[in-house]
């Protein structure tokens, strides 16, 4: 099987600042990849797929990029409701699996 | 407005059965995947199945294989996870998921709040 690995696992930034999330893949997946966030008690929210597009009305601060088995999410001036925690999904074949989360935290 | 609304969950002791299901509302249904993904107290996401907007096709997690079942009906706007053999290690909050129409490509991009599913004795 395919495993996803991203890292940092948890990661302090304050508001404003640039911050990068990485999300590797242990064999290429092209492009196969979707990002997604979720706040503490709430369900997981669509960010971006196949590795670059942004997902209807979630806010031009938030870009991905990357191919074969190196991928990144990048949220350029971090907001408040931007603590959460973030996940990468592969889906280049079933079953899709996730990466295991990296959790943005309020430095 | 898309809405998945998912019933059924609950407490159950291990190596018993569960049904549950997930209304749909908002979007044609008929047209489009569906799949449930878990997550277990305090940790990540797991695919868990999906099945085509026909109900022809299903994919299972491995772990899931061969004690859950999937499936829909079209006429009602319902998702079903039938899980029998229920083990400890399936306590999640289980969601439902809609994908787009294409089964190969299931980027989720609407959810359901979630139900709790507690195995134990």
């Amino acid at each position: 099987d395919i495993q996803m690995t991203q890292s940092p696992s948890t990661l302090s930034a304050s508001v404003g600042d640039r911050v990068t999330i990485t999300c590797r893949a242990s064999q290429s997946i092209n492009n196969w990849l979707a990002w997604y966030q979720q706040k503490p008690g709430e369900a997981p929210k669509l960010l971006i797929y196949k590795a670059s597009t942004l997902e209807s009305a979630v806010p031009s601060r938030f870009s991905g990029s990357g191919s074969g088995t190196e991928f990144t999410l990048t949220i350029s001036s971090l907001q408040p409701g931007d603590f959460a925690t973030y996940y990468c999904q592969r889906y280049d074949s079933y079953p899709v699996t996730f990466g295991q989360g990296t959790t943005v935290e309020i430095k | 407005e898309v809405q998945l609304v998912e019933s059924g969950g609950g407490l159950v002791q291990p190596g018993g059965s569960l049904r549950l299901s997930c209304s749909a509302s908002g979007f044609t249904f008929s047209k489009y995947a569906m799949h449930w993904v878990r997550q277990a107290p305090g940790k990540g996401l797991q695919y868990v199945s999906g099945v085509s907007s026909n109900g022809v096709t299903t994919r299972y997690a491995d772990s899931v294989r061969g004690g859950f079942t999937i499936s829909r009906d079209n006429s009602k706007n319902t998702l079903y996870l039938q899980m029998s053999s229920l083990r400890a290690e399936d306590t999640a909050v289980y969601y439902c998921v809609k994908s787009g129409a294409l089964m190969v490509e299931p980027t989720f991009d609407y959810w359901g709040q979630g139900i709790l599913v507690t195995v134990s004795s």
